[in-house]
């Protein structure tokens, strides 16, 4: 049972260039969550996704874009980086009950970006 | 869209003292809210979590209250240890339309001296 797990672990882009982030989750859980964490900045939510094959904008949503495929896994798309999106990534997911209530969410171990 | 705001910024302690984290949110839909400690290089993991069907949890040195009218709630650590330093997120989970929604404050520095 690994968890939630991050691929890859660091990452050095030049500004302009494209890259995938993937997620993946062995819990079933339905939901799944995309946050960039900066200093002083807490942790923002990107984009998250309550089942399969849905998405939905976070806080900070501009310059990715993301799909849910398969349950397991919540890919983050960065199409033209930009030397702002330098950050820590962490991805995390949690399951609901009744209602849509959340739970605890897992985070995985985190993508270090940084874009030259 | 929710809110939540994280107070103070930063908390130094004396080992043995209290410490109190407060986080107020806007969405009243909001039901569920965790709080979160994330060590150095680490990622963050729960430490208590309280829904709004409750107004405090306890769970040894830790608590957790809300004040669902006033739309706050806070976290307490007693008895504070070395160990006990780190950051810590509150963050509050919505209901309506954005259910699932996981929305964190900005976090607080806790430092406890030996």
């Amino acid at each position: 049972n690994a968890g939630v797990t991050q691929t890859p672990k660091f990452r050095v882009l030049k500004t302009g260039q494209s890259m995938t982030l993937l997620c993946a989750q062995d819990m079933n859980h339905e939901y799944m969550y995309w946050y960039r964490q900066d200093p002083g900045m807490g942790l923002r939510l990107i984009h998250y996704s309550v089942g399969e094959g849905t998405t939905a904008k976070g806080e900070v949503p501009d310059g990715y874009n993301v799909s849910r495929l398969k349950k397991q896994n919540f890919l983050l798309g960065l199409e033209s980086a930009a030397p702002s999106q330098t950050s820590v990534y962490f991805c995390a997911s949690s399951y609901s009950i009744r209602g849509g209530v959340n739970t605890e969410a897992f985070f995985g171990q985190g993508t270090r970006l940084t874009v030259v | 869209g929710e809110n939540v705001e994280q107070h103070p910024s930063t908390l130094s302690v004396q080992e043995g003292d209290s410490a109190v984290i407060k986080c107020t949110y806007s969405d009243s839909a909001s039901n569920y809210f965790p709080w979160y400690k994330q060590e150095l290089g680490k990622r963050p993991q729960l430490i208590i979590d309280i829904r709004s069907n409750v107004g405090e949890k306890k769970d040894q040195r830790i608590a957790v209250t809300l004040n669902k009218t006033a739309k706050h709630f806070s976290l307490h650590i007693t008895e504070t240890q070395p160990e006990d330093s780190a950051v810590y997120f509150c963050a509050a989970s919505g209901g309506g339309t954005s259910y699932g929604k996981l929305t964190f404050g900005q976090g607080t520095i806790l430092t406890v001296h030996p």
